[in-house]
């Protein structure tokens, strides 16, 4: 068990440019979820998958957005345009698929749009 | 509408005394409550859980407790240690929505030694 992994950590980008991130979920969980963090407040779903289909998406989720998770293992989420509203740290967790558990989450990219 | 609310932002105790954290919930269809600590620059990590079938569930010096009738639920901490200082955040699923966790906005420990 290597723990959920996120890559980049840290992205700094300038308004209208596009980003991605990754994520590793811990192998064999077949949930895996993204939220996003900002100051002072606690994390906000973003999306979520069954293996690779996506099955919700929130409404914080713009159509600037979009998240893949192809062939149920990685996942990747696209910020397309961003904008300094963009500015937080995007956080995946994933977990078995056994009822109710406990999210397993990775350590966040944190993006800095300019 | 915020469905979790943790409304004490910050908490400071003493080394070795009780810390409670306190948490409310407004929907009635959450089953399942967690609390998460986290540290600047890391990702949640999972801390304790309580199922709403209980209203009690310990793991060390961690205990929850679960109010149903209140929809309140808090968590002690019993000693506090210096390295208990963090954010935490109380987290709450229902089956109906894929499991999915709702946060509340954390509350900030502080252990002084």
């Amino acid at each position: 068990d290597t723990g959920v992994s996120q890559d980049p950590r840290h992205k700094i980008t300038k308004r209208g440019q596009n980003v991605t991130f990754r994520c590793d979920p811990i192998s064999e969980h077949n949930r895996l979820y993204w939220y996003r963090q900002t100051l002072g407040q606690g994390p906000e779903f973003l999306t979520y998958f069954q293996n690779e289909a996506q099955l919700e998406k929130s409404r914080l989720l713009s159509d600037r957005f979009s998240a893949e998770r192809p062939k149920g293992s990685f996942s990747t989420l696209e910020i397309q345009r961003t904008e300094q509203g963009d500015s937080a740290m995007y956080l995946c967790a994933s977990s078995s698929g056994q009822g109710f558990e406990k999210l397993f989450f990775g350590s966040g990219t944190q993006l800095s749009v300019l | 509408d915020q469905q979790v609310k943790q409304n004490s932002p910050s908490l400071s105790v003493q080394e070795g005394r009780i810390s409670i954290l306190n948490c409310d919930y407004t929907n009635s269809m959450f089953d399942y409550f967690l609390w998460y600590k986290k540290y600047p620059a890391e990702g949640p990590t999972f801390l304790i859980s309580i199922s709403s079938i209980k209203d009690k569930n310990e793991d060390g010096r961690f205990t929850v407790f679960l109010n149903k009738s209140a929809k309140h639920l808090s968590l002690h901490i019993v000693p506090s240690q210096p390295g208990d200082s963090a954010v935490y955040f109380c987290a709450a699923s229902d089956g109906s929505s894929n499991y999915k966790l709702t946060f509340g906005k954390g509350t900030l420990l502080t252990v002084n030694p």
